[in-house]
């Protein structure tokens, strides 16, 4: 069974403060992906990875910054949290570009409360 | 502008009824389409995908949905709902090459199912 497992699954930030959320995935898979939800825009992608040690913006990255040190992982960092990143923050894993021959495995979710 | 749109935020229905849920997408070039399915407080966990061939496509649970060129359109369908049906469901594009826009969402339609 493909997994993605991410920690927090809860945070409560303050502004300004630095937060990190870490995604784990046992799947062997190359591609990995951060997005976050907000209600009435669905999911939207801040940063993906195709390589260990390489991460590329997606359609909103201000404000986050990525790592990849490993194929297993991946982090979405906030330098500065602000307000209006509260959101609910998703990781995900597929073995090759957007899940062309398969699927997207989705982690459970991290719930950021920023304060 | 490219953009999903799945035009119904809300659908309830009687268990044991059929339900329709509406994707149009606006993409010029050569993608591929997929549902995901989120229950409350979970992850988003894939349905089903097409890129080529037959424009129906059979996903689990008894989902199948069928794409429309003419229409722009990636309608999923059920024929007989069940209680643990109830979920959030997204339509997803992804542009059909590494570097392109990958899992654009819409901006999901939540399914109520009645007793």
């Amino acid at each position: 069974e493909a997994a993605v497992t991410q920690s927090p699954r809860s945070k409560v930030a303050v502004t300004g403060g630095k937060v990190t959320l870490s995604c784990h995935q046992t799947n062997n898979h190359d591609y990995m992906y951060w997005y976050r939800q907000d209600t009435g825009h669905g999911l939207r992608l801040i940063h993906y990875s195709y390589v260990a040690d390489s991460t590329e913006k997606g359609d909103i990255p201000d404000g986050y910054k990525a790592s990849r040190p490993s194929q297993e992982n991946f982090s979405l960092i906030l330098e500065l949290a602000s307000l209006s990143q509260t959101a609910v923050y998703f990781c995900a894993s597929s073995k090759d570009w957007g899940g062309y021959t398969g699927q997207l495995y989705f982690g459970e979710g991290s719930k950021l409360t920023v304060l | 502008t490219q953009t999903v749109s799945q035009s119904d935020a809300h659908v309830t229905v009687f268990e044991g009824d059929s339900v329709e849920l509406r994707c149009n997408y606006s993409y010029g070039g050569s993608i591929y389409l997929s549902w995901y399915i989120q229950h409350h407080g979970r992850g988003l966990q894939f349905l089903l995908k097409y890129y080529s061939g037959n424009p129906v496509v059979q996903g689990v649970n008894g989902f199948e949905a069928e794409f429309s060129k003419s229409d722009s359109s990636f309608h999923l369908r059920k024929a007989s709902v069940h209680w643990s049906d109830s979920a959030v469901y997204f339509c997803a594009v992804t542009e059909a090459y590494q570097g392109g826009r990958a899992l654009i969402f819409g901006t999901g339609t939540t399914v109520s199912v009645s007793p």
